[in-house]
């Protein structure tokens, strides 16, 4: 199994702010990881995959990078629209696993 | 428009059974592997079974292998999970989700989750 760790757990930070979130891997994973964004009451939504590719419809303002054991999710210009929890998966093995996420809220 | 609508989720008590549909629209069904992902209340995301496009492939997390089995009807154009032997660290919102081509992609689409309560 490919365990997964998240920093920081919470982030507080204020609209225009750039903000960057840390996934680290028990092993490699190449670039078989994604990010999802989840507000309160819905389903995830992916945000970027392949590590640092962007899914179609998300804001440029996110950006991804990383590969092997350490992973970042960058937003550059933080918007209201921003606040939510954030979690790395890999889907490099069975079983998939997630992080436990990052709560990002208003400062 | 890709449209993934869960349904039969509730209450059940620890050693029951229940059933999870998951009806899929908007794409082409049988050419994408399906996946069930679960979140117990105030949790994080737990991914679940995964299902390629015939059912000739089934990967489990290890905690419901032997309780729960996934599968599928391509004619139906819809994705199932049956829950055996029930336990109350079951409870969860279950979703259903699209992971493309491969066995190995993330989850582009899903669905807007059903609640699974085990409590006696």
């Amino acid at each position: 199994v490919i365990w997964m760790t998240q920093s920081p757990s919470l982030l507080s930070a204020s609209t225009g702010d750039r903000v960057t979130i840390s996934c680290r891997m028990s092993q490699g994973i190449s670039s078989y990881l994604a990010w999802y964004q989840q507000k309160p009451g819905k389903a995830p939504e992916l945000l970027i995959y392949a590590a640092s590719t962007l899914q179609s419809g998300v804001p440029s303002r996110f950006s991804g990078s990383g590969s092997g054991t350490d992973f970042t999710l960058t937003i550059s210009c933080l918007q209201s629209e921003d606040f939510a929890t954030y979690y790395c998966q890999q889907y490099y093995s069975f079983p998939f696993t997630f992080g436990p996420g990052t709560k990002v809220d208003i400062k | 428009e890709v449209q993934l609508v869960e349904s039969g989720g509730g209450l059940v008590q620890p050693g029951g059974s229940l059933r999870l549909s998951c009806a899929a629209s908007g794409f082409t069904f049988s050419s994408y592997w399906m996946s069930w992902v679960r979140q117990a209340p105030g949790k994080g995301l737990e991914w679940v079974a995964n299902i390629k496009q015939d059912g000739s492939e089934k990967y489990y997390v290890d905690s419901v292998k032997g309780r729960f089995t996934i599968s599928r009807d391509n004619a139906k154009n819809s994705l199932y999970l049956q829950m055996n032997s029930l336990r109350a660290e079951d409870t969860a919102v279950y979703y259903c989700a699209r992971a493309e081509y491969s066995g190995y992609d993330p989850f582009d689409y899903w669905g807007q989750g059903t609640l699974v309560t085990v409590s006696s």
